[in-house]
């Protein structure tokens, strides 16, 4: 069956703490792996799309990559506005079901 | 507008109700989708439109759920005799490629909160 597991729950760091976001995933057939961002009280806005292992996005202090099983979002010295969920999603081929793991809740304390 | 809108933001319905959500996407986006997303979860698709054609509907729970999108712009989500269940945040998203359910870089609006007694 296909799964999409974000760990961890939930984080807490240090502004200007680095770390890791992890999204493993169990899927046949991968066409894209997704990164959005969500604020309480609002819908996810896409930050990155990744299609194949290797493959590495940037964006500010955010950097997506991905391998066979499992991608990483990497936070480097996080501010406190950067607080939000953090969703990933698949996508197979031949589906237009986009799959959300339920999350990371990021909170950057100043 | 400049984003997409979602209305009503707040909906409460008494069980056995019937319900409608409506999405304004952005002009001229061709695809549109509908999410549902339970508290502390993540978005589950319910249906994908491209312009006015329903391409998927395997997401909608049951046949209490229906949606359409007539003209190619505007969408409604309907929610027949409503059940505890369908308590949730029901997020709309749209966008201008055809092809975007493989890119990934879909629209969102800020969702329509259900809650059902």
């Amino acid at each position: 069956e296909d799964q999409v597991t974000q760990s961890p729950e939930a984080l807490r760091l240090q502004e200007g703490e680095s770390s890791s976001l992890n999204c493993s995933y169990t899927v046949s057939g991968l066409r894209g792996l997704f990164w959005y961002r969500q604020d309480p009280g609002k819908g996810p806005e896409f930050l990155f799309t990744l299609y194949s292992a290797g493959e590495e996005k940037e964006k500010e202090r955010l950097k997506a990559t991905l391998t066979k099983k499992e991608s990483f979002l990497h936070i480097t010295a996080p501010k406190p506005e950067d607080s939000a969920t953090y969703l990933c999603a698949v996508l197979k081929y031949n589906n237009n079901d986009m799959r959300f793991g339920a999350g990371t809740r990021l909170t950057v304390k100043p | 507008g400049a984003g997409v809108s979602q209305s009503p933001r707040y909906k409460v319905a008494k069980r056995g109700q019937d319900v409608a959500l409506r999405c304004d996407p952005i002009s001229g986006h061709v695809s549109l989708f509908w999410y549902q997303q339970a508290l502390g979860q993540g978005p589950e698709f319910l249906t994908y439109f491209q312009n006015e054609a329903q391409l998927d509907k395997s997401g909608l729970p049951s046949d209490r759920f229906f949606a359409e999108r007539p003209e190619g712009s505007v969408s409604t989500l309907k929610i027949q005799r409503t059940q505890q269940e369908d308590s949730a945040v029901y997020l709309c998203a749209s966008s201008l490629d055809p092809a975007s359910p493989g890119t990934g870089e879909l629209f969102f609006g800020e969702g329509s909160r259900l809650t059902v007694l």
